[in-house]
């Protein structure tokens, strides 16, 4: 049973490119929440979604990011003219349907560079 | 505003001896408690958690106490091994509407030296 799976784990973007980041949960989980990470920093809420709902985006910064979760395929993180103070680390999780955060399992993460 | 502080960024001890990291959180409305683990090029892994009600937790050589009263939880672990070697997250939330809101503190790089 494979564990949350996130990609790609390294990405280099040029300032005013757009970044994609990919998560798909762990079988059996519908809940998915991302994170992020900067440098010398813990992890940050961005945002919570169910299949096709976004529950929870209030850690999304208002501009260039968006996020969502489609009826098939995995959970899609997007930014839109990056720049170089979105370089971090974003993190996926997921949990069960029952929405259970202990259940929280954490992907391997995607490390973005913006040069 | 940091609501959940781990005022230490590494620790170094020797293989056997006893690891202690510390945590303070600021909101009072925090009454679960989480330690992660974190290797490098890696994801955080749940440790061990604990309620607001309880004052201690034990799983194997990992024990979490929490003191209300002065918003501190310590993690220990005894004895400490070099796998042990990792960043190790405090993460509060709060219970309710937003419970799969976790906040971090920054981490704690913790060194067992053999």
């Amino acid at each position: 049973n494979a564990g949350v799976m996130q990609n790609p784990r390294h990405l280099v973007r040029r300032r005013g490119q757009e970044a994609r980041l990919r998560c798909s949960p762990m079988k059996g989980h519908s809940h998915v929440y991302w994170y992020r990470q900067l440098p010398e920093e813990g992890l940050k809420f961005m945002v919570y979604l169910q299949k096709e709902n976004i529950i929870d985006e209030s850690g999304m910064p208002k501009e260039r990011f968006s996020a969502e979760f489609p009826k098939e395929g995995p959970s899609i993180l997007r930014i839109q003219q990056v720049v170089r103070g979105d370089s971090a680390a974003y993190f996926c999780a997921s949990s069960p349907p029952t929405g259970d955060w202990l259940g929280y399992t954490f992907g391997s993460g995607t490390r973005l560079t913006v040069v | 505003d940091q609501q959940v502080k781990q005022n230490s960024p590494s620790l170094s001890v020797q293989e056997g001896r006893i690891s202690i990291l510390n945590c303070d959180y600021t909101n009072s409305m925090f009454d679960y408690f989480l330690w992660y683990k974190k290797y490098p090029a890696e994801g955080p892994t749940f440790l061990i958690s604990i309620s607001s009600i309880k004052d201690k937790n034990e799983d194997g050589r990992f024990t979490v106490f929490l003191n209300k009263s002065a918003k501190h939880l310590s993690l220990h672990i005894v004895p400490s091994q070099p796998g042990d070697s990792a960043v190790y997250f405090c993460a509060a939330v709060r219970s309710g509407g937003s419970n799969y809101k976790l906040t971090f503190g920054k981490g704690t790089l913790l060194t067992v030296n053999p």
